[in-house]
């Protein structure tokens, strides 16, 4: 049973390009959250999907975007990179309902030059 | 304002000690708090949970104890192993699966 899995692994952009990074959840799994770790610090929450909608935000800006599909897989854009983009972005995926742990991937490690 | 934070950034331990992280959270309408593990390139892995309605939760080797008169979580890793040598985050659940993690807490195990 593969959890969940995330492309690209690494990734290298230039301030002002646009990049999506894409995650498949765990099996059986059909929310998915977004969440942003910069080196030393804790995850933080971007948004997390349902049901093809965005459910819920957290503080960023509407440069971060993001999607998910009729197979529960998803997308994050992100707009207008800047510097402090530059950090390990993480997709965690949960059942829907009740007390579930998430479940992440091993991230995207984006670093914007 | 509203946080889950970490007293101490480091610990570190003999091999066959026993390990204690502690974290206290902000918010006493969480419900559900969580214990994550992440090694040097990879994402934060599971390791064991609890909702407010209990107090301890055992696992294997771990055990977590919720105090929420004071606002208090703690970790507990029992016969600490080189393989526990990582950054440990407790999280806490909010508004439907969103949470809000601390800082962390690096643990060293040393033979």
């Amino acid at each position: 049973d593969a959890g969940v899995t995330q492309s690209p692994t690494h990734l290298i952009k230039t301030r002002g390009q646009q990049v999506t990074l894409r995650c498949s959840p765990k099996s059986g799994h059909d929310t998915v959250s977004w969440y942003q770790q910069a080196l030393g610090q804790g995850p933080q929450f971007i948004f997390q999907y349902y049901e093809e909608e965005e459910r819920q935000r957290g503080n960023f800006p509407d440069r971060f975007s993001g999607h998910q599909f009729p197979n529960y897989s998803s997308e994050l854009n992100v707009n207008a990179l800047l510097l402090g983009d530059s950090a390990l972005y993480l997709c965690a995926s949960s059942p829907t309902g009740g007390y579930s742990p998430l479940h992440f991937g091993n991230g995207t490690r984006l670093t914007v030059t | 304002g509203e946080s889950v934070g970490l007293h101490l950034p480091t610990l570190s331990v003999q091999e066959g000690d026993n390990s204690i992280i502690n974290c206290a959270y902000s918010n006493s309408a969480s419900d559900y708090f969580i214990w994550y593990k992440q090694e040097s390139g990879k994402g934060p892995q599971f390791i064991i949970d609890i909702r407010s309605n209990m107090d301890k939760r055992q696992g294997q080797r771990v055990t977590v104890l919720l105090n929420k008169t004071v606002k208090h979580l703690s970790l507990q890793i029992a016969a600490t192993q080189p393989g526990d040598s990582a950054v440990y985050f407790c999280a806490e659940n909010r508004e439907t699966d969103k949470l809000i993690f601390g800082t962390g807490t690096r643990l060293q195990v040393f033979p």
